[in-house]
């Protein structure tokens, strides 16, 4: 099993980008979050979906983020215009129906 | 709503030395109970868990009760190694054995030295 795949796993941009995280869950897992970490606030849990379709997005921290989950094997967390303070590690979580959920290996975003 | 508090980090000990990490929560329901691990540069990865009060979660050492009268989750182990050195996290879920989302306590740094 490969386990839940996180891309790219390092992103520096500069401020005012488009940044896109990119997740693949664990083939058969039917739900996915998406969580930041930071030194400052812990980690926080922006968004999670069940069978593909958002239950709960009161985590995401403004309009400037945005996620999507087209089919059951991919999903996007993206970030327009990125600004410094969205610097973080972003991580990727699924779960299967009857289980725990199994983190990915994170994203470090840096913002410039 | 639900929240989870950890002992303050960093934890020092020495190799072979006992660890106790505090964990209570709050929380309405019958929530279940994990402690995740995150070693330097990886994502978290699920240490143990207990489902109902008087479970006991057990896995490479790691022992946790989950004590509903007293709202704790506490993790021990009886000698620790260097190679336990990571952030520990105590989470609870909203729902049974499924936990649809999990809430996070603010993690505690452990570090062992020879």
């Amino acid at each position: 099993d490969a386990g839940v795949i996180q891309s790219p796993r390092h992103e520096v941009t500069e401020m005012g980008q488009e940044v896109t995280l990119r997740c693949k869950p664990i083939s058969g897992h039917n739900s996915l979050f998406w969580y930041r970490q930071t030194m400052m606030r812990g980690l926080e849990l922006l968004i999670y979906f069940n069978n593909n379709v958002p239950i709960d997005d009161s985590g995401m921290p403004e309009d400037r983020f945005s996620a999507k989950m087209p089919n059951a094997s991919f999903s996007t967390l993206k970030i327009q215009p990125s600004e410094p303070r969205d610097s973080a590690v972003y991580f990727c979580a699924s779960r299967p129906p009857l289980g725990t959920q199994y983190f990915g290996p994170g994203t470090r975003l840096t913002v410039l | 709503g639900d929240s989870v508090t950890q002992m303050e980090g960093p934890v020092t000990l020495s190799e072979e030395a006992f660890l106790t990490i505090n964990c209570t929560y709050t929380a309405t329901g019958y929530p279940s109970l994990f402690w995740y691990v995150q070693y330097p540069g990886e994502g978290l990865q699920l240490l143990l868990k207990a489902t109902k009060a008087d479970d006991k979660g057990s896995n490479k050492g790691f022992e946790a009760t989950y004590r509903k009268e007293t709202t704790s989750f506490h993790l021990e182990k009886g000698s620790v190694q260097v190679s336990d050195s990571a952030v520990y996290f105590c989470a609870l879920g909203d729902m049974g054995g499924t936990a649809s989302k999990l809430t996070f306590g603010t993690g505690t740094r452990l570090q062992v030295t020879l």
